[in-house]
């Protein structure tokens, strides 16, 4: 069965230092993984999806992610934190059906809360 | 573009009250539709899904139901709230593989 693990509840940083958010995930079969992120009181955005062509993604917001197969994760990176980018963030794998074929459920991490601090 | 869209945005109902909360999505066609809750310092729960007109997923059991009486849109329904039914609401919508795509929420209080 697909799931994924995100490394650490809460992360603090410093303005201009470099984000670095933790996805590890478990699957059988070749993986679609995502990172949205929620700003207070609103719905997920989509920053990234790999969906098994580039390893390395680059998403909204200067953010990127590299799907890394023998280390079965999915880290986010930001190279220099900007006030704007504290939210929470979730990594989220694609469900796979019985017979191994994708389908559009999707498995949440139980998310990243990103502090960034002056 | 596609756009979705959820009413309320915030709601307060006593318990026993029943509820109706509402999405909609615009710009696409035969989408997947899913309804989510979050509570307070958790992560997602999916509650339904549907593939299609009038047919409904349920994740839970649970004091919720769910109907989609057209394409593109998707009811989240309880005929009594109960107190764990508090939370943020979320719709979500996909096509193919392209991930889902979320509305901005109802936070729902029932006291």
């Amino acid at each position: 069965a697909q799931s994924v693990t995100q490394l650490g509840s809460h992360v603090s940083v410093s303005e201009g230092a470099l984000v670095l958010l933790r996805c590890n995930y478990s699957s059988s079969v070749p993986p679609y993984l995502f990172w949205y992120v929620q700003y207070p009181n609103q719905g997920l955005q989509l920053l990234l999806k790999y969906t098994s062509a580039a390893t390395l993604v680059k998403g909204i917001n200067g953010f990127e992610a590299e799907f890394k197969k023998s280390e079965t994760s999915f880290h986010l990176t930001k190279p220099s934190a900007h006030m704007s980018d504290a939210a929470e963030y979730f990594c989220a794998v694609n469900l796979r059906g019985r017979y191994g074929g994708a389908t559009n459920k999707l498995i949440f991490g139980t998310g990243t809360l990103l502090a960034v601090q002056p | 573009s596609q756009t979705i869209h959820q009413w309320p945005a915030t709601l307060v109902q006593p318990v026993g009250s029943p509820l109706s909360l509402e999405c909609t999505v615009e710009g696409t066609s035969n989408p997947n539709l899913y309804w989510y809750r979050q509570a307070a310092g958790r992560g997602l729960q999916l509650l339904f899904y549907s593939v299609g007109i009038g047919q409904i997923s349920s994740e839970v059991p649970q004091n919720l139901s769910a109907s989609r009486p057209q394409d593109r849109q998707f009811i989240l329904s309880s005929k009594k709230l109960l107190l764990s039914d508090s939370g943020f609401y979320l719709c979500a919508w996909s096509v193919r593989l392209a991930g889902q795509f979320f509305g901005p929420g109802t936070r729902l209080t029932v006291l």
